[in-house]
């Protein structure tokens, strides 16, 4: 069966821009999970979506936030870019929320210039 | 979100050898925990994982070693190919997966033939 789609793989933004990244989960996950990965802070959580609603939420400013569709489908979405934010966003998703077997895709490359 | 802390930050092993990656934590609440392999350009894929309540996990030649009181657990990677070298990540999550799964900040892993 098909994997984690993340699209689109590359962008390079503009300091202050907004983006919208697009996560499309395994069939039959109703669960998508957001990370974000930096060589200087590793692996971190953003948020978790399950049934079109935010489950929780990691340790970032309001300016990352996200959504779910009834497919189950999510996107994530950052506004006023800074130069920091440069990074690869992973998305995860699972049957359910946090389930002990989170696939994840191969991420979008966000570059802020 | 709790650490994860894991050593080393960089393995060399030769082909056929044992590599073995350490990780500790703090939070007694982690009830899941597993590792995880990412090649270049990929997004981290699951390799192997274990609950606090079996010392021992394997998985052909990938072992985890799981030491409660200690809070502590280990992957070891037996008869070690070159197609093992990547980057490897443990993680735990706490019950619920209310934070998300929380990173160790990886180990780059080259098995030189």
């Amino acid at each position: 069966k098909a994997g984690v789609t993340q699209t689109p793989r590359y962008l390079i933004k503009t300091r202050g821009q907004q983006v919208t990244l697009s996560c499309s989960p395994i069939s039959g996950h109703r669960s998508v999970s957001w990370y974000q990965q930096t060589p200087g802070q590793g692996l971190q959580f953003l948020f978790e979506y399950f049934s079109e609603t935010q489950r929780n939420k990691g340790n970032f400013p309001g300016r990352f936030s996200g959504r779910q569709f009834s497919n189950s489908r999510s996107e994530m979405n950052v506004s006023t870019l800074e130069l920091g934010d440069s990074a690869l966003y992973l998305c995860a998703s699972s049957l359910v929320p946090m389930n002990t077997e989170a696939f994840f895709g191969q991420g979008t490359r966000l570059t802020v210039v | 979100q709790q650490q994860v802390k894991q050593s080393p930050q960089s393995l060399i092993v030769q082909k056929g050898g044992i590599s073995i990656i350490n990780c500790a934590y703090e939070n007694t609440a982690f009830d899941y925990f597993p590792w995880y392999q990412q090649f270049p350009g990929k997004g981290p894929a699951l390799l192997i994982a274990i609950r606090p309540d079996v010392s021992e996990k394997k998985e052909g030649r990938f072992t985890i070693s799981f030491n409660k009181s200690a809070k502590q657990f280990s992957l070891h990677i037996m008869d070690s190919q070159p197609g093992d070298s990547a980057t490897y990540f443990c993680a735990a999550r706490a019950g619920g997966g209310a934070d998300g799964l929380t990173f160790g900040k990886g180990t780059h892993l080259i098995i030189q033939p």
